[in-house]
């Protein structure tokens, strides 16, 4: 397509769940960004990668997330043992470079009860 | 790290009036972006504006880095225009302010 799109739409899991997010970002773009957006705040920034590598990833919270992009196309977020402070709505993004213009997708939206 | 903030929080707007919302950062940064998020939580990129000044429509953003803010201007403002307006900074990673929410009544 020609957006970067997220699989899925909604997410409902139960505490203690392995979830997987996932993004396809625009054809051609090398970088790929994760932010996590609560209910009345801007996104936070997760996780940034350049083609397969994670160039940065401070945002990350702690160990049970993890992302990964094997190929340099699409991205799957991880989040083991989620706990309801998890719930949020997942923002995938993408760019042609590092220093570009980001490209937003409509995000998953995780509600861990 | 780097501050973003973001004024006013919240605006109410009649429709067609202009509007100027601003965001102060504070450090210097590789790049600035304006994003309006809509209702349904799209987040459209609006400008990509490190410096200097870019108009698109009725919108339009000044940047000066030097003095470490930038400016977006809503012109003639219509329903549509309601949302979040984001302004994010990069200096590494990402960070976005905490966003002005305009209501734009009919």
């Amino acid at each position: 397509g020609a957006g970067v799109s997220q699989t899925p739409s909604n997410k409902v899991t139960e505490k203690g769940k392995y979830v997987e997010l996932r993004c396809d970002p625009i054809s051609g773009h090398t970088a790929l960004y994760w932010y996590r957006q609560s209910l009345g705040q801007g996104p936070e920034f997760l996780i940034y990668f350049q083609g397969t590598g994670a160039a940065d990833d401070s945002g990350l919270p702690n160990d049970r997330f993890f992302a990964v992009r094997p190929e340099g196309s699409v991205s799957t977020l991880k989040i083991q043992r989620t706990e309801r402070g998890d719930s949020a709505v997942y923002l995938c993004a993408s760019s042609l470079g590092g220093t570009e213009t980001q490209y937003f997708g409509p995000g998953t939206r995780l509600l861990v009860l | 790290g780097i501050q973003v903030e973001q004024s006013p929080p919240d605006l109410i707007l009649q429709e067609g009036a202009n509007s100027t919302l601003r965001c102060n950062f504070s450090d210097s940064v590789n790049n600035l972006q304006w994003f309006h998020q809509n209702p349904w939580g799209q987040l459209i990129n609006l400008f990509y504006i490190p410096s200097g000044t870019k108009q698109n429509g009725r919108l339009s953003a000044t940047t000066v880095a030097t003095e470490r803010y930038s400016l977006l201007y809503i012109s003639s403002s219509q329903t549509t225009d309601s949302g979040v307006y984001f302004c994010a900074v990069e200096l590494g990673d990402m960070r976005f302010g905490a966003g002005t929410r305009l209501t734009v009544k009919p």
